[in-house]
């Protein structure tokens, strides 16, 4: 049983490209989490979604980041227009059901670089 | 507005002996608490628990000790070992099953051989 798969494990954009960070969720789980982890800090929670929607976004910068986990398929932490100050680790973590997100499994994350 | 604090950022031991990692909380609705073992370039690895109604739990070489009126929760690995080596983070929640966690910035180990 693969764990959360992550890609890519390394990005680097310029300032004004895209971000597209893509997790997949361990197999049978359909709840994910994205955090950020910020050079010298622990990680920030960011959003929590459940196929199809959005649960808890409270975390999620107000513009330039979205995030989506669509029926089929990975889920997806977009950035738009990214900035210098974006570059960090963003971890993704899935979990079975609701209410088990304090027992979520993490993925190796994928550490972006903003040039 | 750091809620969930660890004040060493790092820490060395030998090889044998106990390693005790602390954490602070200032947010008296947290009512569970984990520790998180990360290696670099990897994901976080749950390691222990503990809810607000225990006192301490105890896994193996690892035990976590809980201080409610204090705000305060200890982790001891004995013995120690090189293995153990990595960062590991305080988190909490404001209700078990909550979705968010609220990380500690960690505290690096290193054991040494």
């Amino acid at each position: 049983n693969a764990g959360v798969m992550q890609n890519p494990r390394h990005l680097v954009r310029r300032r004004g490209q895209e971000a597209r960070l893509r997790c997949s969720p361990m197999k049978g789980h359909s709840h994910v989490y994205w955090y950020r982890q910020l050079p010298e800090e622990g990680l920030k929670f960011m959003v929590y979604l459940q196929k199809e929607n959005i649960i808890d976004e409270s975390g999620m910068p107000k513009e330039r980041f979205s995030a989506e986990f669509p029926k089929e398929g990975p889920s997806i932490l977009r950035i738009q227009q990214v900035v210098r100050g974006d570059s960090a680790a963003y971890f993704c973590a899935s979990s079975p059901r609701l209410g088990t997100g304090t027992e979520a499994f993490f993925g190796q994350g994928t550490r972006l670089t903003v040039v | 507005d750091q809620q969930v604090k660890q004040n060493s950022p790092s820490l060395s031991v030998q090889e044998g002996r106990i390693s005790i990692l602390n954490c602070d909380y200032t947010n008296s609705m947290f009512d569970y608490f984990l520790w998180y073992k990360k290696y670099p370039a990897e994901g976080p690895t749950f390691l222990i628990s503990i809810s607000s109604i225990k006192d301490k739990n105890e896994d193996g070489r690892f035990t976590v000790f809980l201080n409610k009126s204090a705000k305060h929760l200890s982790l001891h690995i004995v013995p120690s070992q090189p293995g153990d080596s990595a960062v590991y983070f305080c988190a909490a929640s404001a209700q078990r099953g909550s979705e968010k966690l609220v990380f500690g910035k960690g505290t690096k180990l290193t054991v040494n051989p």
